[in-house]
């Protein structure tokens, strides 16, 4: 079975540039999330999705950041514009359901100078 | 806000020692899961532990759920160089209609062969 997908792995950007993320999950997962993980720190959870619909997003700087997943199955993370404190790992995780096991993509890897 | 408190935050350690660590939070979840991350990849999911005072053994790895379900632990018996890692524990909190997964800030492991 694949796994989680994401692209790219690794992105350097100057800051108030603009980066979007992708992440294809699990087929037949409904849930998506999208976790912010700073060096040294845990996930953040950034935004939740139950097939195409926003669940929570209450940590979501949505001044700057914005994620979609139109059709309920892939889903893009964008940032615009970026800031310095933005680099961090940006992680993508499904679900089949919402109280069910979590799992991970590779993570895509923000520099942000 | 439910917070997870991960301790030790560090820990460095013979080959063929034992150790614990803990994840504690002032709120009950309805699942408690246990990860563990690589550098440069996305977690990986251990084990998930739902009902209060539940054990779990995973080879050489034992899990513990509080009888509160506020609190959990990890036991790792004679450790190994490969068990090196940052070991996160995630709550999922089923409250309104968000129930993504609280992160703690991990215990980074080093076994020392």
């Amino acid at each position: 079975e694949a796994g989680v997908a994401q692209s790219p792995r690794y992105k350097i950007i100057e800051k108030r540039q603009s980066v979007a993320f992708w992440c294809n999950p699990i087929s037949g997962h409904a849930t998506l999330y999208w976790y912010q993980q700073i060096l040294g720190q845990g996930p953040k959870l950034l935004i939740q999705f139950q097939n195409n619909g926003v669940v929570d997003d209450s940590q979501l700087p949505k001044d700057r950041f914005s994620a979609e997943r139109l059709k309920g199955v892939d889903s893009t993370l964008k940032i615009q514009p970026a800031k310095l404190e933005d680099s961090a790992v940006y992680l993508c995780a499904s679900s089949l359901d919402r109280e069910n096991e979590a799992f991970f993509g590779q993570g895509t890897r923000l520099t942000v100078v | 806000t439910q917070l997870l408190e991960q301790s030790p935050q560090f820990l460095s350690i013979q080959e063929g020692e034992n150790l614990t660590v803990y994840c504690n939070s002032s709120s009950v979840f309805s699942s408690l899961q246990w990860y563990r991350q690589e550098p440069g990849e996305g977690p990986v999911l251990l084990v998930t532990v739902v009902t209060g005072g539940e054990v779990k053994k995973l080879k050489r790895l034992t899990f513990q759920f509080g009888d509160a379900r506020k609190d959990s632990s990890l036991h790792i018996t004679a450790a190994q160089p490969g068990d090196t890692g940052l070991y996160l524990c995630a709550g999922r909190y089923s409250g309104g209609g968000a129930d993504g997964l609280t992160f703690g800030k991990g215990t980074h492991l080093i076994i020392q062969p």
